[in-house]
């Protein structure tokens, strides 16, 4: 399997513009999370799905964010529009779902790199 | 709120002697603790986990520890090595199969 794979690794854009991020999970995996990562917060999780129904989306910073799952095979995270502040790094993560957890739980894409100008 | 929490954001160690990362978290409901580690430009790829039911667990260089009345958890690297240097990332997932994790710490393993 190819893991989780992430589109685009880098998008720089300016601010107002629309950004989509796409990520594709493992084949398989029932849970998707998308996190973003910056230097005060970490690995900050914006919304988890399960099944491809949004369980949690309490840490979408505001309206201007939204995400979809209209399959099992494919997400996207939006954000319209964009502002300085959300350059981060994205990351998608896609899991089993099962309790307990098993060893190599959460697997995550390789990012991608946001710079809002 | 941060629920997990790393207080050092960096750690500098000599290659050979012991890395020591740690973790607090403050929800006592966290079932599962799991430490991933973080290359620059790669997402993170996990490492190691221990149960709440456990304190210990060994995998290699590699252990860690909890202590569930300090709401408390520690990596320990020994002996470090040269390609241990990365960002490491403490988790916590409650039975809502939610994983929160901390800040980072960005390990430098000097040769």
């Amino acid at each position: 399997d190819a893991g989780v794979i992430q589109s685009p690794r880098h998008e720089v854009t300016e601010m107002g513009q629309e950004v989509t991020l796409r990520c594709k999970p493992i084949s398989g995996h029932n849970s998707l999370f998308w996190y973003r990562q910056t230097m005060m917060r970490g690995l900050e999780l914006l919304i988890y799905f399960n099944n491809n129904v949004p369980i949690d989306d309490s840490g979408m910073p505001e309206d201007r964010f939204s995400a979809k799952m209209p399959n099992a095979s494919f997400s996207t995270l939006k954000i319209q529009p964009s502002e300085p502040r959300d350059s981060a790094v994205y990351f998608c993560a896609s899991s089993y779902g099962l309790w307990p957890p098993t060893n190599e739980k959460l697997f995550f894409g390789s990012g991608t790199q946001l710079s809002v100008l | 709120d941060q629920q997990v929490k790393q207080n050092s954001p960096s750690l500098s160690v000599q290659e050979g002697r012991i890395s020591i990362l740690n973790c607090d978290y403050t929800n006592s409901m966290f079932d599962y603790f799991l430490w991933y580690k973080k290359y620059p430009a790669e997402g993170p790829t996990f490492l190691i986990s221990i149960s709440s039911i456990k304190d210990k667990n060994e995998d290699g260089r590699f252990t860690v520890f909890l202590n569930k009345s300090a709401k408390h958890l520690s990596l320990h690297i020994v002996p470090s090595q040269p390609g241990d240097s990365a960002v490491y990332f403490c988790a916590a997932v409650n039975t809502g199969n939610q994983f929160y994790f901390g800040t980072g710490t960005s390990l430098t393993v000097i040769p």
